[in-house]
């Protein structure tokens, strides 16, 4: 059965840490890797990784993915109060446009 | 350019009535998906529309949910009767059928069942 693992299922750090969040997969036909960050509303688009060892960079926000060790991480540098959220990851399914999510990560930033 | 469109944005009803959901995808987008999120859990699939066909409805409980996309655009999902554990977010999402593939999420319904 195709499934996608987060973790740590929450996290509470204070402004200006460093945060890694981690998001294994079991994907039958992996074709990609998607991230989400869901606020009080719905899940807004933040990487889509399909090759191992490129990172992808936004910002303060960096992903990377690992094709042989089937996980991805999320990286937020200087986090801040508005990263406060739950962080989604997604595997697509090759040839589908069928994709699997995690649980997510809930991300508190304090002031 | 619009979003994904969907109402109502919340619902309230008793056990036991029937509820319905619209949406309306990003204007090209032929891939629609409807998700079921509860508290604290990712989205999960409830059913999968390529067009107006629906291509995946695996995890839809056809007992009580159906849902439609007659022409191709916006999609109706439907609960008769509802049940108290039906209360959940329901998330409507769609995407172009080619790279890169992302989906883009409307703000969902969330539906309460007393």
């Amino acid at each position: 059965e195709d499934k996608v693992v987060q973790s740590p299922l929450s996290l509470v750090v204070h402004e200006g840490d460093t945060v890694t969040l981690n998001c294994s997969y079991e994907v039958t036909n992996f074709r990609s890797l998607l991230w989400y960050k869901q606020e009080k509303k719905a899940p807004t688009f933040l990487f889509m990784l399909t090759s191992s060892g490129i990172e992808k960079k936004s910002g303060r926000l960096s992903s990377i993915l690992d094709k042989k060790e089937l996980f991805s991480i999320l990286n937020i540098t200087a986090t801040q109060t508005g990263d406060s959220a739950i962080y989604l990851c997604a595997g697509k399914v090759s040839g589908t446009y069928k994709y699997i999510f995690g649980t997510g990560t809930r991300l508190k930033v304090l002031a | 350019e619009a979003g994904v469109v969907q109402s109502p944005r919340y619902k309230i009803i008793e056990k036991k009535q029937p509820v319905a959901f619209w949406c309306n995808p990003i204007s090209g987008h032929n891939t629609l998906y409807w998700y079921l999120q509860n508290l604290g859990q990712g989205p999960e699939l409830l059913i999968r529309y390529e067009n107006e066909e629906a291509v995946d409805d695996s995890q839809l409980p056809k007992d009580r949910f159906s849902a439609e996309r007659l022409k191709g655009v916006d999609s109706t999902l439907k609960i008769q009767p509802a049940e108290l554990g039906d209360s959940a977010v329901y998330l409507c999402a769609s995407s172009l059928g080619q790279f890169p593939y992302e989906q883009y999420f409307g703000p969902g319904t969330r539906l309460t069942v007393t």
